[in-house]
């Protein structure tokens, strides 16, 4: 079985300053990972996802992320945020091969941008 | 359609009712998935089809969900004798292809679901 722990529920930030959205995960088995973002009153939508290889993986919208597989971490950061960014953003995992339909989610970090 | 469309967009319904609750997939979508999310919470898994077939259905809560696709398109979920626990958004999901290997899911805005 996973987890996905996203250690803060809401991260206020000043537009144009870089932002960090902490992710850690807990698995007895390799995971793909994944960050989900949901606008209001919209349906989430991919980010970006880590399956294998580079363990920095870029996104839509300037976003990147960089697995760790030592501290179990997939954290996202972009380095100049905008107003458009304020969103719900969730981090999750899937076992590879079979069941990895099944994404496990965290329960979400609320970004709000401050102009 | 352009998106995944779930309705209604907001159901109340009192204690003991029956619910049921519409997902169009994306034309052509081989994959389609249920989650619900409580609020506070991220979504939790509750089935997935491949087509027709119901390849799994671990994470319903109870025999009161039931859930079908019976033609491989539009989906269905169903609670039966709602509980005040059912109160949650209920997001459907659906994929190109089996959904697995990091594929990308294309979400609904969701149905919240207010039982009374």
């Amino acid at each position: 079985a996973q987890s996905v722990t996203q250690l803060d529920s809401q991260v206020p930030v000043f537009e144009e300053a870089p932002v960090e959205l902490r992710c850690n995960y807990s698995s007895s088995v390799s995971v793909y990972l994944f960050w989900y973002v949901q606008y209001p009153n919209q349906g989430l939508q991919l980010l970006l996802k880590y399956l294998s290889g580079s363990t920095l993986v870029k996104g839509i919208n300037g976003f990147e992320a960089e697995f760790n597989k030592s501290q179990t971490s997939f954290h996202l950061r972009k380095p100049s945020v905008h107003i458009s960014d304020t969103a719900e953003y969730f981090c999750a995992v899937s076992p590879p091969a079979a069941g990895s339909y099944q994404l496990t989610f965290g329960k979400g970090t609320k970004l709000s941008v401050i102009p | 359609g352009a998106g995944v469309s779930q309705s209604p967009r907001y159901k109340v319904a009192k204690r003991g009712q029956d619910v049921a609750l519409r997902c169009d997939p994306i034309s052509g979508h081989v994959s389609l998935f249920w989650y619900q999310q409580a609020l506070g919470q991220g979504p939790e898994f509750l089935t997935y089809f491949q087509n027709e077939a119901q390849l799994d259905k671990s994470g319903l809560p109870s025999d009161r969900f039931f859930a079908e696709r019976p033609e491989g398109s539009v989906s269905t979920l169903k609670i039966q004798r709602t509980q005040q626990e059912d109160s949650a958004v209920y997001l459907c999901a659906s994929s190109l292809a089996s959904g697995g290997e990091g594929e990308k899911l294309f979400f609904g805005s969701g149905t919240q679901l207010s039982v009374l």
